[in-house]
Parts: structure tokens; sequence; C-alpha cells
């Protein structure tokens, strides 16, 4: 079965430092693959898609970017947080026909203080 | 541009009735697919609903179940018997390239 993992769950950092979180893929072979950030009680917004390897699309302007090195493995990061970088960063997969949805990870929690 | 509207921010239903939560959307595609998914407090992403645009039988769960009004754009999701369980905050969302979510009801389910 697949699975999806994702670290760190929490991290505090200071402004202006860097950042890189995780996300792996499980049981499935060229899957797509999101990020997607979730302010405090509110939505979630796409941030960048990969349909394969070195292949990002971003979908808002920020300061943040994407990376996916392995078939599996996709990563966000930043050089200089700011303190609206804060959130929750949802990391989510789904197969090329993508038609059942996106299976997301368990989320990390960003704090920029 | 897709969009998904929820009007209601939050909501709280009595253990064992029945809420109704609602959903609107836009979009000029006539093959999509929509989904509930909801997030509990630990955050977790479940999906709870999925229904296709081209079919017009709604979808159900057990106790979950659409109403799905296609001429509308509209899309509202049905807990029956609401468990204690069932708090969370709940997305509707659309899909045609990309998943695009709603701002979320808060529902909360008192005993």
């Amino acid at each position: 079965s697949q699975t999806i993992h994702q670290w760190p769950a929490t991290l505090v950092q200071p402004v202006g430092s860097p950042l890189s979180l995780e996300c792996t893929v499980e049981g499935t072979s060229n899957p797509n693959l999101y990020w997607y950030r979730q302010a405090a009680g509110r939505g979630l917004q796409l941030l960048f898609y990969s349909v394969g390897i070195g292949q990002i699309s971003s979908e808002v302007p920020q300061n943040l970017s994407a990376s996916r090195p392995q078939d599996r493995q996709f990563i966000l990061s930043s050089k200089k947080l700011l303190l609206s970088d804060s959130g929750f960063y949802l990391c989510a997969w789904s197969t090329s026909r993508d038609s059942y949805g996106y299976t997301f990870g368990s989320g990390t929690r960003l704090t920029v203080v | 541009a897709q969009t998904v509207t929820q009007s209601q921010p939050e909501m709280s239903v009595q253990e064992a009735e029945t809420v109704t939560l609602s959903c609107t959307y836009d979009t000029s595609e006539s093959n999509y697919y929509l989904f509930w998914y909801k997030q509990p407090p630990s955050r977790q992403m479940i999906l709870v609903i999925r229904q296709e645009a081209y079919k017009q039988q709604n979808a159900t769960e057990n106790r979950f179940s659409v109403n799905f009004q296609k001429a509308a754009k509209s899309f509202s999701l049905k807990i029956s018997d609401s468990q204690l369980g069932d708090t969370a905050m709940y997305f509707c969302a659309f899909m045609w390239n990309k998943l695009v979510f709603g701002a979320g009801t808060i529902l909360r389910v008192k005993s």
C-alpha cells in the first residue's frame, strides 16, 4: 500500500534562517506531488506541484521554492524565512490520473519567530 | 479559474442529529470531480466522499452523503447520526486539473 511521510512535524525557526521540509512517498512510482500551506483557521493554498523529477510548477510567487530530486521525494525550501511563512504545510500525492483526489501527509507546523 | 465557496464558517449539531454543510463552486468545465475532506484536531486531511460530475447519482459513504446539483454548481454534505468524532473542519474541494479547496467549515458535535 502507498504511504506518505512528511517531516518534521513541528519546527520553530528564526526570521532569516533557511528552511527544508521533506516529503517522501512509498509504494508507488511517478506520483504527482504537491505542497499546500494552511494559514491558521483557513483553507489550503496550493504552493507547488510536480509531475516528475525536476519538474516544478509554482502557483503563487513567494519566498519559498520546491525541488524534486528523486521520483518519490519532494522538498520545500527557503533561503531566508519571513514571519509570514508561518503556517501548516501539507504534502500530498496523487496518481497521474488523480481523479480520486490527493492523499495527504501529516503536515508540518512551522512557526517563524 | 475555479473557485470554491463554503458560506458557513462554523456549525454545531447535537449528537445523533443530522447536519448539512454547504458548498458552491464556479467553473466552466463539464467534467470534473468534487470532494469533501475532513480535518480533525490532529490536522490530518481525510477524504470523506467523492463525486464524479458526469454521474447524476449522489455519492454516499455510510453516514455521509452528498446533494450534487450540477446546474446550480452546488455540492452539499449531509452527515446523519452525528457522532462526537465527526467534530472537525470540513473542506469542500473541486478538481479539474488541480485540487482547489474552499475555506472550510468548522463542525462541532455536542453531547
